[in-house]
């Protein structure tokens, strides 16, 4: 099956400070999401991005399927931010998705 | 709008104990449903998911099974719990459809002791 992998595994930053989250897959996929989740579990849709850029406030996301990744983008960082970060993919004629391990942020005051 | 409910939030239950936990959506029809469990760790780990009443496809062989028995209803049941099955599980809902966004419920928290 498609393997998903993200990077860094874990991030702890300063509040007002940048990052970038990157999302690696070894296969073509027709359906890329990333998602929070919150210190309660819940997870957030955060961008349906199977190809090109979007923008959401201080997030944004890019994914480059022929170079086969994603990159998730938080701007001016706030305490809200923290949680886990998943990517999550559907390889092409599924329709299941395939989550990475996620990238665990916490952002300090 | 859509939204999805879980219940229980929370549950502790003795190795050997039967379970159900249900998910229901509202605001939509026919929908794509899902069971995810999330293990201490992180990762997310897809049980089931159904594409209609009745249909149900199972992803990982274990003591767990689903069943849909309304068109919006999902349920994860087990006859005998295992230590192994605590975890965090996430029901989510999709259009039909194969490369739709998949929303996710708030999550049932199981404590098998």
């Amino acid at each position: 099956g498609i393997q998903v992998e993200q990077s860094p595994p874990d991030l702890i930053l300063q509040e007002g400070a940048n990052s970038t989250l990157r999302c690696n897959f070894s296969d073509s996929v027709n359906n890329l999401q990333w998602f929070h989740q919150n210190p309660w579990g819940q997870l957030i849709n955060l961008f349906y991005i199977p190809s090109g850029t979007k923008q959401n406030g201080r997030l944004s996301a890019t994914t480059v399927a022929t170079e086969r990744y994603s990159l998730l983008y938080i701007s001016s960082s706030q305490t809200t931010d923290s949680g886990v970060y998943f990517c999550a993919v559907t390889n092409s004629g599924y329709s299941t998705l395939t989550f990475g391990k996620g990238t665990m942020l916490l952002v300090s005051p | 709008s859509q939204t999805i409910h879980q219940w229980p939030a929370t549950l502790v239950q003795p190795v050997g104990s039967p379970l159900s936990l249900e998910c229901t959506v509202e605001g939509t029809s026919n929908p794509n449903l899902y069971w995810y469990r999330q293990a201490a760790g992180r990762g997310l780990q897809l049980l089931f998911y159904s594409v209609g009443i009745g249909q149900i496809s199972s992803e990982v062989p274990q003591n767990l099974s689903a069943s849909r028995p309304q068109d919006r209803q999902f349920i994860l049941s087990s006859k005998k719990l295992l230590l192994s099955d605590s975890g965090f599980y996430l029901c989510a809902w999709s259009l039909a459809g194969l490369r739709d966004t998949q929303y996710f419920g708030p999550g049932t928290r199981l404590t098998v002791l």
